[in-house]
């Protein structure tokens, strides 16, 4: 149980483009999902918080305009990347968690998705 | 939050145990200590994750010291498949936010 799946896996846009990437957890309802970028040999950096239903929240120098983040249902997430430029390339994860995360409930990790803007 | 320390990188024979610490010195009473691991290019995997007493699942077993300052993560027999980087994170109770450091690189050699 537990999984979380994220959509897609890999995607190759144009500069100026939109990217949308979808963050499932297909076992069990996620109250809060949590998005993480990762960029070649560092650690993953949170990016923004997101309660189902509600705005998310984002960390200090995360731009909430140019990642748009959904979070419709209890089910699905989406980041979206707008008018993508080169810098924005990296591993894109998204984690899942029952309830607001709180209380040593763990996050499950979906398999994360690699953008590259050219 | 609490800042952890790792060490960068460990080696470890596959079969034996391989111990990877952690120091959390300025940990407080109500946050976490959690282990999780990545594999290359994967998302992260959950491993365990303790308060104040030591804790065993199926993968590992977290040792946390009495002061809560340091921790231990146990892979009682490393395989090859272990070989991955191990994040050791403080995370408090009130927020379901983990904040990842730069993590111990741990390769299992035949």
């Amino acid at each position: 149980g537990a999984v979380v799946s994220q959509h897609p896996s890999r995607v190759i846009c144009k500069s100026g483009t939109s990217v949308k990437i979808e963050c499932r957890s297909l076992d069990f309802q996620a109250t809060t999902m949590f998005w993480y970028r990762q960029f070649p040999k560092q650690s993953l950096m949170l990016m923004a918080t997101s309660n189902e239903g509600s705005k998310a929240t984002y960390e200090q120098g995360v731009e909430k305009d140019k990642f748009l983040i959904n979070h419709a249902s209890l089910t699905l997430s989406t980041l979206t990347v707008t008018s993508a430029h080169p810098e924005d390339s990296s591993f894109y994860i998204c984690s899942a968690s029952r309830d607001s995360g709180t209380d040593g409930n763990e996050q499950f990790f979906g398999p994360g998705t690699r953008l590259t803007v050219l | 939050d609490a800042k952890t320390t790792q060490p960068p990188s460990m080696d470890c024979a596959e079969g034996r145990a391989a111990n990877l610490p952690c120091n959390h010195s300025t940990i407080s009473g109500n946050e976490y200590v959690y282990w999780y691991r990545q594999i290359h290019s994967q998302g992260p995997q959950y491993i365990i994750h303790g308060l104040k007493n030591n804790e065993t699942n199926e993968m590992a077993s977290l040792i946390i010291t009495e002061d809560r300052k340091s921790s231990t993560l146990i892979l009682p027999h490393a395989t090859l498949r272990d070989t991955a980087v191990y994040y050791c994170i403080v995370r408090p109770v009130n927020t379901g936010k983990l904040i990842f450091g730069q993590g111990t690189t741990l390769q299992v050699k035949p």
